[in-house]
């Protein structure tokens, strides 16, 4: 099946600081990636639809200046989270849409941030 | 509002048990279904989708699923689970066969020998 990597896969970093969270479709092309966000115990919640060479569709409630989003190429996107605080502790999840005909997604393994 | 609701939590059974996980949803158009295993600090991974046709879904694993429009439902059911399905089980609904997925609260299964 289709390969959907995340990295790094655990990052800790001080409040204040930015993390640079990297989704990559390893053997096909993605021209739409999508963001999740997930608390412990808890469902996840789409963040933001991220398209190939166009701003990224934030779901409302998303601050977009604080969560990043590029998707430069048919194989990458990356969120960004700007001065990170402790509230922004949680595991992020990437998905990637092989086939725009078929939509079948792929998810990534999952990047778990921890701001002290 | 479109939603997916999965009433169970926590689940236990026994190995050699059957499974059933219940999911409902609530959607304006013709939903998209889908089940979704996640192990801990891992990704997700699609046991079985609906779209449309034979309401009776079957997935990897041992693993089906059946839609019943009536009930806005689509729960997932296993005859015999192994310690291995031990893990949180999300519930979705889409648009179409990708996009944008609501996903459930998840259930999280628990197996005992």
């Amino acid at each position: 099946g289709a390969v959907v990597s995340q990295h790094p896969s655990r990052v800790i970093c001080k409040s204040g600081t930015s993390v640079k969270i990297e989704c990559r479709s390893l053997d096909f092309q993605a021209t739409t990636m999508f963001w999740y966000r997930q608390f412990p115990k808890k469902s996840l919640m789409l963040m933001a639809t991220s398209n190939e060479g166009s701003k990224a569709t934030y779901e409302q409630g998303v601050e977009k200046d604080k969560f990043l989003i590029n998707h430069a190429s048919l194989t990458l996107s990356t969120l960004t989270v700007t001065s990170a605080h402790p509230e922004d502790s949680s595991f992020y999840i990437c998905s990637a849409e092989r086939d725009r005909d078929t939509g079948e997604l792929f998810f990534g393994e999952g990047s778990r941030l921890t701001v002290l | 509002a479109q939603s997916v609701t999965q009433p169970d939590i926590h689940i236990t059974v026994s190995e050699g048990a059957s499974l059933e996980l219940r999911c409902n949803y609530s959607y304006g158009a013709t939903p998209y279904l889908f089940w979704y295993v996640q192990s801990p600090g891992q990704g997700l991974q699609l046991l079985l989708k609906y779209f449309s046709g034979d309401t009776l879904v079957q997935g990897i694993k041992g693993f089906e699923a059946e839609f019943k429009r009536s009930q806005s439902s689509f729960n997932l059911r296993k005859p015999s689970v192994h310690w291995s399905d031990a893990a949180e089980y999300f519930c979705a609904v889409g648009a179409n066969q990708g996009g944008k997925l609501i996903f459930g609260q998840g259930t999280e299964l628990s197996v005992k020998p």
